[in-house]
């Protein structure tokens, strides 16, 4: 889209496969974090989010991992589906009002 | 229902001029920001404000200039200072933390600025 990266890392599946993202993040004081969605042409939307003393929370369809030794963050999309295709960034926030942002990962499911 | 427009959605500019980009919400949220998006990067911090007539600089603050005189208004201008002004810009906004880890922003739609 003409709105987000053309050079991000790019994952694609097969409809109704699960889907994993992947994010590190740059900061072990960092307590909070979310996953954006961003379709083609839109702002970033809001998925889920996961404190710093949570393992894993889910939601409908999507998983949210932290792995605070390593500073990773994955997503899991079950049964990805076509309306999954977007951009999808994850945040930290490290106790301020402002958001870090990683570059994001573009999906792309085919039929 | 409640949400943030941005406007325009697409503004074409010349060389050496000024530019408003416009940022309305009625989630009566304190605070607002605006970010800046180029083709493989995060986005980035450009100003926000927590609170009527207060804002603060981001990361990326030069050539731009910002002004929040309603709670529902954070206006972004892109002076002909900022030597690289082609990009999508996003505005969003936030109940601000306060005490509370939680700090989910909502995004508009963005404007897609070009100089020509």
């Amino acid at each position: 889209g003409e709105n987000v990266g053309l050079h991000l890392p790019t994952l694609s599946v097969q409809e109704g496969d699960n889907s994993i993202i992947n994010c590190a993040y740059s900061n072990s004081a960092s307590d909070y974090f979310i996953w954006y969605k961003q379709e083609s042409g839109k702002g970033p939307q809001f998925i889920i989010d996961i404190r710093s003393n949570m393992d894993k929370r889910q939601g409908q369809r999507v998983t949210v991992l932290l792995n605070k030794t390593v500073k990773h963050l994955s997503l899991q999309i079950a049964a990805t589906q076509p309306g999954d295709s977007a951009v999808y960034f994850c945040a930290e926030n490290r106790r301020t009002d402002k958001l870090i942002f990683g570059t994001g990962t573009r999906l792309q499911v085919f039929p | 229902d409640g949400g943030i427009t941005q406007s325009p959605k697409y503004l074409f500019r010349k060389e050496g001029q000024n530019v408003t980009l416009s940022c309305e919400q009625n989630l009566n949220h304190d605070a607002m920001y605006w970010y800046r998006q180029d083709p493989g990067q995060g986005l980035r911090l450009i100003y926000y404000s927590q609170i009527v007539n207060d804002f603060q600089k981001g990361d990326i603050a030069e050539g731009y200039s910002v002004s929040r005189e309603k709670k529902e208004s954070f206006p972004l201008t892109v002076t002909s200072a900022q030597k690289n002004p082609t990009a999508f810009y996003l505005c969003a906004s936030s109940i601000p933390r306060q005490g509370s880890w939680a700090n989910v922003l909502t995004f508009g739609a963005g404007s897609r600025l070009t100089v020509l």
